[in-house]
């Protein structure tokens, strides 16, 4: 299967409303970045993760090597949090990440 | 101040043509990387240098060569384009570190490459 599996593949979310995303790897990864792609094709990132969970804002994401996955939350879903959505880990071999296909984020009023 | 520069954004070639993607990098790091998203295929890693040298060399064709001229830039040289070539070429930088395991990437705005 994939290295690296995102799930779901879109989401639809009224503004105001929580949703996470998640993603499985195949192998044990030692590090994970989510990432936001606008509407302008630019990647932002929104977490770098080694371990463990991080907060920022509306936003939370936790990594858990052992266990081999990750999850990105949204809190109060706002319009400018319409996008996709994408995860990329580091194995222990190579240095170039690799990405999930991504989640398509649209946020309605 | 953009940290991560690429040129062109927009670039329209021709097939069987040559073209160059520029990257540099003003975070002061020693690894830069090239990526490739397209549509028919996820976001996908191609090259990987790390002090001016090859590290990892994810891409089955040898008509794209990255170039290395400084620490801070490296370009990507494609040749013989074909349309299945059509993407967004991205670069991105780390700082990596002996002994250090884990080195966040950060990405450029990304060249658009159009082949007709």
């Amino acid at each position: 299967g994939m290295p690296v599996e995102q799930n779901p593949p879109a989401l639809s979310l009224y503004e105001g409303a929580d949703s996470g995303l998640r993603c499985n790897f195949s192998t044990t990864m030692k590090s994970v970045q989510w990432f936001q792609q606008n509407h302008r094709g630019r990647l932002i990132t929104l977490f770098y993760l080694a371990q463990g969970t991080k907060e920022n804002g509306r936003l939370k994401s936790t990594f858990n090597s052992k266990e081999r996955y990750s999850t990105l939350h949204i809190k109060d879903a706002q319009l400018e949090d319409s996008g996709t959505y994408f995860c990329a880990a580091e194995d222990n071999y190579a240095q170039g990440l690799t990405f999930g296909l991504g989640t398509r984020v649209s946020v309605f009023p | 101040d953009p940290k991560i520069i690429q040129k062109p954004k927009y670039l329209v070639a021709v097939t069987g043509s040559e073209k160059i993607l520029i990257c540099e990098q003003y975070l002061g790091h020693n690894a830069m990387y090239w990526y490739r998203q397209s549509a028919k295929k996820p976001l996908e890693f191609m090259f990987s240098y790390s002090y001016q040298k090859l590290m990892d060399n994810q891409t089955a064709s040898s008509r794209f060569q990255p170039q290395s001229s400084k620490k801070n830039h490296l370009d990507l040289q494609i040749t013989a384009l074909k349309p299945d070539d059509s993407a967004t070429y991205f670069c991105a930088s780390s700082q990596e570190s002996w002994g250090a395991v884990y080195a966040e990437q950060f990405f450029g705005p990304g060249t658009r490459l159009t082949v007709l």
